[in-house]
């Protein structure tokens, strides 16, 4: 029933491992987003697809790679973690044409030892 | 790009009385302004959006306010509860493709008993 989810809820891993993290909107939305909110709990976009086609990509390391295998998924992935990259991170999607509202899944918290 | 600014960045109120959090942007070509809370270690929700085309926009206790002469936008809490204490970021959207929110840095807003 859940609008958006995302899995894990938390992930726990040592520096220099690589961790996938899932998303999944069941709204029928086209577009979708990743967020980074680090511990000042500064929100700060790094990708969004619309229908499977990449469309915002900001200034993100390349390890951090993206997928989306259909519209209702989005997935994370992440190589060579580092410390730096501790933080929650939120899957969004965007309502249907002529609406601007996104909604957010409850967030991955990934903590790298 | 777009740039969002926040204030406060904590907010201390005593139950009853009203809470204003006040945003600027940069980009004179945003055209939609959502505020979002987030309690703590939850997802963002949005509460209330306004559009460039409004000047006003109220919904029971919360109100925003839009000045696009000034490029600033306000959310107004009235009368307020325990239950309002949480993070509350203000955001801008730049129209074009994507959809890309920019959101402020946050206040932590406490209401007091």
């Amino acid at each position: 029933d859940t609008a958006v989810s995302q899995t894990p809820k938390y992930l726990v891993t040592q520096m220099g491992n690589d961790k996938s993290i899932k998303c999944e909107q069941n709204l029928g939305h086209d577009t979708m987003y990743w967020y980074k909110q680090d511990s000042k709990k500064f929100l700060k976009i790094m990708f969004s697809y619309n229908n499977k086609e990449l469309i915002i990509n900001e200034t993100v390391p390349n390890r951090f790679s993206p997928k989306s295998p259909d519209k209702a998924h989005l997935n994370l992935h992440i190589n060579s973690l580092e410390l730096g990259d501790s933080a929650v991170y939120f899957c969004a999607s965007r309502g249907l044409a002529g609406s601007y509202e996104q909604f957010f899944g409850p967030g991955t918290r990934l903590t790298v030892l | 790009g777009e740039n969002v600014e926040q204030h406060p960045s904590t907010l201390s109120v005593q139950e009853g009385d009203s809470a204003v959090i006040k945003c600027t942007y940069s980009d004179s070509a945003s055209n939609y302004f959502p505020w979002y809370k987030q309690e703590l270690g939850k997802r963002p929700q949005l509460i209330i959006d306004i559009r460039s085309n409004v000047g006003e926009k109220k919904d029971q206790r919360i109100a925003v306010t839009l000045n696009k002469t000034a490029k600033h936008f306000s959310l107004h809490i009235t009368e307020t509860q325990p239950e309002d204490s949480a993070v509350y970021f203000c955001a801008g959207r730049v129209g074009g493709g994507g959809n890309k929110l920019t959101f402020g840095t946050g206040t932590q807003l406490k209401v007091e008993l």
